[in-house]
């Protein structure tokens, strides 16, 4: 059973950079898409970006100025940095797989982050 | 970019109701549309993709069907699981984008 875990700071001050890491486990990290989602208290879903396995990227307009997706085959984990982290950015952030549809199969838990002085 | 509009954006139903949520797309959009299911506190859980197939695992009272631009989600009899907040989602040249959500609690 594919499972994701995202780890990371569940607190960051304004202005700096937020770094979380998806470990995957119980599948191949080959041949799939792997998202960043995020979703603020009591809001919706917000899609941030993805890295393909072999490294290419797509990220959302909204954020593709702050965003770096990477991903680390050889530790079966990828990686999520945002820059310049405002109050707004506050949320829980999913890691998720794609498939070739990029339908999202397996989800992480959800880490909270809170940007917070 | 595509914008995905969710009606309602909030329902109430009793358990054994059919339950209908459209989704619809501000342009012409590919198949790839999938539905999630979140439950308070809990990542959402893919229930359909490309607009009509049934994800593994998932009971056979959910199904999607695609018409153009509209997309809907019918739940067929409503079970006292099945109260949470729906999500649809596309795929385009840019971007995911995920529709605003419909809530669907008990009457």
């Amino acid at each position: 059973q594919v499972q994701l875990q995202e780890s990371g700071p569940g607190l960051v001050k304004p202005s700096e950079t937020l770094s979380l890491t998806c470990t995957v486990s119980g599948g191949s990290i080959g041949s799939y898409y792997w998202s960043w989602i995020r979703q603020p208290p009591g809001r919706g879903l917000e899609w941030i970006g993805y890295v393909y396995y072999s490294g290419s990227t797509k990220y959302n307009p909204s954020v593709k100025s702050r965003v770096t997706i990477s991903v680390d085959k050889s530790k079966s984990q990828f990686s999520l940095k945002l820059t310049s982290m405002t109050p707004a950015d506050t949320a829980v952030y999913y890691c998720a797989r794609g498939t070739g549809t990029t339908a999202l199969d397996y989800w992480g838990q959800g880490t909270l982050v809170t940007v917070s002085s | 970019d595509i914008q995905l509009t969710q009606s309602p954006s909030f329902l109430s139903a009793s358990v054994g109701d059919r339950v209908t949520i459209t989704c619809r797309a501000s342009q012409g959009i590919s198949s790839y549309l999938a539905w999630y299911q979140q439950k308070s506190g809990k990542a959402p859980k893919l229930l359909i993709y490309a607009a009509s197939t049934l994800q593994s695992g998932v009971p056979s009272r959910f199904s999607g069907s695609a018409s153009g631009t509209e997309f809907t989600l019918t739940i067929t009899s409503l079970q006292p699981e099945d109260f949470a907040t729906y999500y649809c989602q596309q795929r385009d040249t840019f971007c995911l984008t995920f529709g605003g959500g419909t809530k669907v609690e008990i009457k």
